[in-house]
């Protein structure tokens, strides 16, 4: 069975900081690793995906598979990156993505 | 293109009754996904749908709930008796293709059951 966890509900931080997303993964095969997010009153979208190995809106994401971990990090956010962020995992034969909790990002000014 | 639409965005049932969730994909998409979201949880996996095919149930409920991709006209997601438990966001996403393409989600049906 694959299991996505984000340990942290809730994340604050001040503009100009660093923040890091965690997300931590179980599953027995290869997968891919997504991170979708959601601003206020708009719909999900994806951000960026492991594969791709680019960087987002300033965010990258490096997959570790000997610590099953594929945290979202960014070196100084902004106010406009406060949104709902969900990690996803998808195994390399299927279709159906598996979703952590999500972790609410909430940039100070 | 509009990308994927639902409809209604909120829906109220009381107990007991019906709810039908539609889905329209994007524009040349052919394949669908509906997924939950119960209250402060993350999005579960619920079916995957191609036109006139479910591909992979396996995440729905084995009573009361189902779903069609008809060869015309949109996804439908069917919950009969609801119960209270069923409140939840629906959320449908849908994919030009299986496997690695991008799904697109729409905004969901927020479904409160009375």
């Amino acid at each position: 069975a694959q299991r996505v966890t984000q340990p942290e509900k809730l994340l604050s931080v001040f503009k100009g900081a660093p923040v890091e997303l965690k997300c931590n993964y179980s599953y027995s095969g290869s997968p891919e690793l997504f991170w979708y997010v959601q601003y206020s009153r708009q719909r999900l979208q994806l951000l960026l995906r492991h594969i791709s190995r680019e960087s987002i809106k300033g965010f990258t994401a490096d997959l570790n598979k000997g610590e099953t971990s594929f945290h979202l990090k960014k070196p100084f956010a902004q106010e406009e990156d406060s949104a709902m962020y969900y990690c996803a995992l998808r195994p390399t034969s299927g279709s159906r993505l598996t979703f952590g909790e999500g972790t609410q990002l909430t940039v100070n000014p | 293109n509009a990308g994927v639409m639902q409809n209604p965005r909120h829906l109220v049932r009381r107990r007991g009754q019906e709810a039908r969730l539609r889905c329209s994909p994007m524009k040349g998409h052919s394949h669908v996904y509906w997924y939950r979201q119960l209250p402060e949880e993350g999005l579960k996996f619920m079916v995957y749908l191609q036109k006139e095919n479910i591909i992979d149930e396996s995440g729905m409920p084995k009573e009361r709930f189902s779903a069609e991709f008809p060869k015309e006209g949109p996804s439908i997601l069917r919950i009969q008796q609801v119960v209270r438990g069923d409140s939840a966001a629906y959320f449908c996403a849908s994919s030009r293709a299986g496997g690695d393409n991008e799904q697109f989600f729409g905004p969901g049906t927020r479904l409160t059951v009375l």
